[in-house]
């Protein structure tokens, strides 16, 4: 089957960092990408990985295992704007209709 | 990116009744997929929408429930039918568009609805 499972929630200090880990299961895998939803608001796209390594934005960082099924999203120096709700989700080859499965998200709070 | 537009935004809707979401979206895209997200909950595809042709639809969600048109690249319809409060959701717009990175799926503002 397919699956994706990430933490439901994490708190951390501002100016701290944090590091979000999304694990998955599935065939055909294409890449992994992350999206931050804050509360009333739609998902925004983060950040996309097909290859293995680090992507750097900004504040954010993505990271991707192929072999390990295994992916996170590292926030650095947090601030009170980065509580939300964070997805990863996975883009299958050949899927045709499911081009992205989401984790049930993790939520972030940061606190000062 | 690409600028999703949807309409409406909010809405209370009365049990039994349907409500028709629209997407605009401000590029010609071949694909566009409505995501449905429950209270509390991760997002679901509910079906791709290509123009040309019949939306193709998810486990679980069926046409006569959610018909959707694609009459053009740049524009999607989905109507919630018959609805309970069940439907209560966030019903959202996505496109998929090549970047630098590759293919990246870009989400409208949502269209919340309240099903009483």
């Amino acid at each position: 089957g397919q699956s994706l499972e990430q933490p439901s929630e994490v708190t951390a200090v501002e100016g701290a960092i944090v590091q979000i880990n999304c694990t998955y299961q599935t065939s055909g895998f294409y890449g992994l990408s992350w999206y931050q939803q804050h509360d009333g608001g739609a998902p925004t796209f983060l950040s996309y990985n097909a290859l293995d390594g680090l992507e750097e934005t900004g504040r954010f960082s993505s990271f991707l295992s192929r072999s390990d099924s295994y992916g996170y999203l590292l926030l650095q120096e947090l601030q009170m704007k980065d509580s939300a709700s964070y997805f990863c989700a996975f883009t299958i080859i050949g899927a045709g209709n499911t081009p992205l499965v989401f984790g049930k998200g993790t939520r972030l709070s940061v606190i000062a | 990116s690409a600028v999703i537009s949807q309409k409406p935004s909010r809405d209370i809707c009365q049990r039994g009744t349907s409500l028709t979401i629209q997407c605009q979206v401000d590029s010609q895209v071949t694909m566009m997929f409505w995501y449905r997200q429950q209270p509390g909950q991760s997002l679901t595809l509910i079906a791709t929408a290509n123009q040309g042709s019949e939306a193709t639809y998810e486990s679980g969600f069926v046409i006569d429930k959610f018909p959707i048109s694609r009459p053009n690249l740049t524009f999607s319809t989905l109507t919630v039918s018959n609805m309970s409060p069940e439907d209560s959701s966030i019903y959202l717009c996505s496109v998929m568009l090549q970047t630098f990175s590759g293919n990246t799926i870009y989400f409208g503002e949502g269209s919340w609805l309240t099903v009483v």
